[in-house]
């Protein structure tokens, strides 16, 4: 099967730097992607990876390890608006443009 | 600059009653359309998605059904909805072989 498994929910402080990971039993896949939700509103893309490695945009970098089938988003300097749902998702190279999403791990940004 | 639009933002419908979901996105042409399904505190579900006029891929099934009459309109339909349709659906699109833009989302409860 496939399927991909975050921690439910992390709490951090305000100017820190938090890792949500990302573990997943699949196949193959073409691509790690990350995903931010607030409350209420649609999700917003914020990285893929498409090979192993690091990739860095601002604030946030996520990582992926396809021999350890794990991957994480890294937040650094963590801000009050970055309280929200993270979610990753993986394309299986099964054919086809299905992208499937982790449950998603809830980050609460302490003052 | 790329937009999408989904309407409606929130609907109450009847058991047993049709509906009918659009989306259409501005600003770029042959998009990739996906209809997603969140239930509360929960990851995105994949439905339908879509890489050409007329080409409906379904990854779930159940009553509801997609068409994509133009290059960037999306509907999401079904004849008689039931009480497990209840839940917030998303329309995205995407260039690469991931959705990347999310419309705001309808939030459906059924009655």
């Amino acid at each position: 099967g496939q399927s991909l498994e975050q921690p439910s929910e992390v709490t951090a402080v305000e100017g820190a730097i938090v890792q949500i990971n990302c573990t997943y039993q699949t196949s193959g896949f073409y691509g790690l992607s990350w995903y931010q939700q607030h409350d209420g509103g649609a999700p917003t893309f914020l990285s893929y990876n498409a090979l192993d490695g690091l990739e860095e945009t601002g604030r946030f970098s996520s990582f992926l390890s396809r021999s350890d089938s794990y991957g994480y988003l890294l937040l650094q300097e963590l801000q009050m608006k970055d309280s929200a749902s993270y979610f990753c998702a993986v394309r299986p190279n099964t054919g086809g443009f299905k992208t499937i999403f982790g449950a998603g791990t809830r980050l609460f940004v302490k003052a | 600059s790329q937009t999408i639009h989904q309407w409606p933002a929130t609907l109450v419908q009847p058991v047993g009653s049709p509906l009918s979901l659009e989306c259409t996105v501005e600003g770029t042409s042959n998009p990739n359309l996906y209809w997603y399904r969140q239930a509360a505190g929960r990851g995105l579900q994949l439905l339908f998605y879509s890489v050409g006029i007329g080409q409906i891929s379904s990854e779930v099934p159940q009553n509801l059904s997609a068409s994509r009459p133009q290059d960037r309109q999306f509907i999401l339909s079904s004849k008689k909805l039931l009480l497990s349709d209840s839940g917030f659906y998303l329309c995205a699109w995407g260039q690469d072989d991931r959705p990347q833009h999310f419309g705001d989302g309808t939030r459906l409860s059924i009655l």
